[in-house]
Parts: C-alpha cells; structure tokens; sequence
C-alpha cells in the first residue's frame, strides 16, 4: 500500500497568491516525521520543512508551512506569497518509527507552476 | 557548513558497460549515507543506505551494488549496465540522531543506451 499519497499531480498559481499542496500517510506507528521537499528542474532535492509526529504546533518555515493533522494523517504544504522561483516539483516523504529508522518513504510529487 | 557532492553530472553509458557514481560529503563525520534512482516524473526510490564506513543495506534487488571505503565517500557501482539502469541518481545525507532529516547532492542523469 502507498504510504504518501500526493493527489495533485500539477497546480498552477498566481503569483502572490497561497498555494496548498496535499499529502495524506498511511502509518501504525505513532512516531513519525513527515518532511517536504522541492525540486527545481536543475534537480536537486532541497528540504523545506519537518514535522514530528509529537509535535504540539504546526511547523513553519519562512514562507512554507505544514498543516497537520494528525487524526486524518495529513500533512499539507502551504506556500505563502507565491514567487516565480517556487515553480517546481513538491515531495512529500515519511520516516515511520523512531529517528535512526534511516528509511524515507516519498510521494509521487505535485509540480507547482507559478503564472506572473 | 555541510556539502556534498556528486559525479559526474550527467553519463551517457552504452548497455552492458560499467557504472560507477561518486558521492562525497564534506563538513560532517560519521554521515548516514543514501543512494537513490528516480525515474522520469516519478517519486524517490531508496536503492541503498549506509551508517557507517563498510556498512551497506540494500533496499531493492537489482544490477546495482554500492561501498563505502571512507566515512564521507559513497560509491555506486554496476558490472553491466541495463537499459532500465537509466534514470536521477541522488546522493543523501543524514545525521545520526536528530530527525532523520536528508540532505541531497545535484544528482547524477544516467543515460543507458
């Protein structure tokens, strides 16, 4: 079974405007950490933003923020203001289990294009 | 800071012919290290990880084979490259403890022909 569901496989948005990416996991374990990932058409993977499964309050990270729901096993992305530069695939991934447990599970991505 | 670094950039290999990828990571001891292949469009597949200098897990059965001979060098290697070797190479790393958070190299494009 798909442990990260991204449902959205392309969104656009205009630029300034939020987007919201969704992402749902699939886990028993009761720790885990959800993490959100961008990569621009150069490649390169680059982390945007963690989530501990403990954690009381939503993460945030500059202009990104994770919406977490821990009761529907959610963990959307919110970008806020969007820029031409956040044009780009999105993935979500999961560690189940303790830190040290190495494995990320990924989702299939949502690409992002930003319209001027 | 930490960094780290993949090459070549992009390898066009006939089938059949010899692989070897290289990463390496600098500002950091003792890494977790990561190879991964991610086929055109799609999602990250974890192909190996290590947590220590000898130390490889294989996560899928496949032509490929990985090795760590110092602590902040990750190797990926093939015998006889297939056409379905083709694909996004990315080299991670990770801290021992912590979040378990990756960090990811600029990735390797194989082309098998």
């Amino acid at each position: 079974a798909q442990k990260i569901t991204q449902t959205q496989p392309g969104m656009f948005v205009q630029e300034k405007e939020a987007v919201t990416l969704d992402c749902t996991y699939d886990t028993s374990d009761p720790s885990y950490g959800l993490f959100w990932y961008k990569q621009p058409s150069s490649g390169e993977m680059i982390f945007l933003i963690y989530q501990g499964s403990y954690d009381q309050q939503n993460a945030t990270e500059g202009r990104y923020s994770l919406n977490f729901q821990k009761a529907r096993k959610s963990a959307n992305l919110v970008i806020s203001a969007s820029q031409l530069g956040d044009s780009a695939m999105y993935f979500c991934a999961m560690r189940e289990g303790q830190a040290n447990d190495y494995k990320l599970s990924f989702g299939a991505g949502t690409t992002v294009t930003v319209r001027a | 800071s930490q960094t780290i670094h993949q090459w070549p950039a992009t390898l066009v290999q006939p089938v059949g012919s010899p692989l070897s990828l290289e990463c390496t990571v600098e500002g950091t001891s003792n890494p977790n290290l990561y190879w991964y292949r991610q086929a055109a469009g799609r999602g990250l597949q974890l192909l190996f990880y290590s947590v220590g200098i000898g130390q490889i897990s294989s996560e899928v059965p496949q032509n490929l084979s990985a090795s760590r001979p110092q602590d902040r060098q990750f190797i990926l290697s093939s015998k006889k490259l297939l056409l379905s070797d083709s694909g996004f190479y990315l080299c991670a790393w990770s801290v021992h403890g912590g979040t378990d958070t990756q960090y990811f190299g600029p990735g390797t494009r194989l082309t098998v022909l």
